[in-house]
């Protein structure tokens, strides 16, 4: 099993760019969701999804889309991004919905914007 | 909203030595679960302990226990031992039964001098 990966590990995009963050796990986990790290702030949610075609806002979802077609992946989509979400993000996913289950992360992605 | 706090910055301990980190959260919620994730310069996120609100009795890892207080609402945990392998950033984590969403502290830096 790879786990959760995440592509690409690193990207410098400029202000008004659109880009996606893939995330992929091979577990089938019927959970999956998107952080974001910032310094001094802990890792905040951004999406979550508890099933394909099914997804949800979390914390902080302004400025990012995503959609679950799949089972296995879960891509994040800045449609126009700005300096503000220059930050590491991680994808994380787990076996279900049940609070009590373990999430598994991703590397991260480090983005950059510009 | 539930809030996770992590009150220590920063910490450090000698190699073999003893160490605890700090977490305090607010619920109003009976049904929960707890953890704490560790984060090496490698930026994986790893989980190191989990426990469940409902468990009167403290969990245990290896060389990595807590010690729950309910009452107070309060999760530290103690590092016995320490290794340098356990230089990283720790992060208390937060999940009400019933939802989909973990909530984060801001982290605890820690350090083992050799």
């Amino acid at each position: 099993n790879a786990g959760v990966t995440q592509t690409p590990k690193f990207q410098v995009l400029k202000t008004g760019q659109s880009m996606t963050l893939q995330c992929a796990q091979d577990m089938n986990h019927e959970y999956m969701s998107w952080y974001r790290q910032d310094p001094g702030m802990g890792l905040r949610l951004i999406h979550y999804s508890v099933g394909a075609g099914i997804t949800d806002q979390g914390e902080v979802p302004n400025g990012y889309n995503v959609s679950r077609s799949t089972t296995e992946d879960f891509p994040l989509r800045l449609l126009s991004a700005a300096p503000s979400q220059t930050s590491v993000y991680f994808c994380a996913s787990s076996y279900s919905r049940q609070s009590y289950n373990e999430q598994f992360f991703g590397p991260g992605t480090r983005l950059t914007v510009l | 909203a539930q809030t996770v706090t992590q009150s220590q910055p920063e910490m450090s301990v000698q190699e073999a030595e003893t160490v605890t980190l700090s977490c305090t959260y607010d619920t109003s919620e009976s049904d929960y679960y707890l953890f704490w994730y560790k984060q090496p310069p490698s930026r994986q996120m790893i989980l190191v302990i989990r426990q469940e609100a409902y468990k009167q009795q403290n969990a245990t890892e290896n060389r990595f226990s807590v010690n729950f207080q309910k009452a107070a609402k309060s999760f530290s945990l103690k590092i016995s031992d320490s290794q340098l392998g356990d230089a990283a950033m720790y992060f208390c984590a937060y999940i009400g039964g019933g939802s989909e969403k973990l909530v984060f502290g801001k982290g605890t830096k820690l350090t083992v001098n050799p």
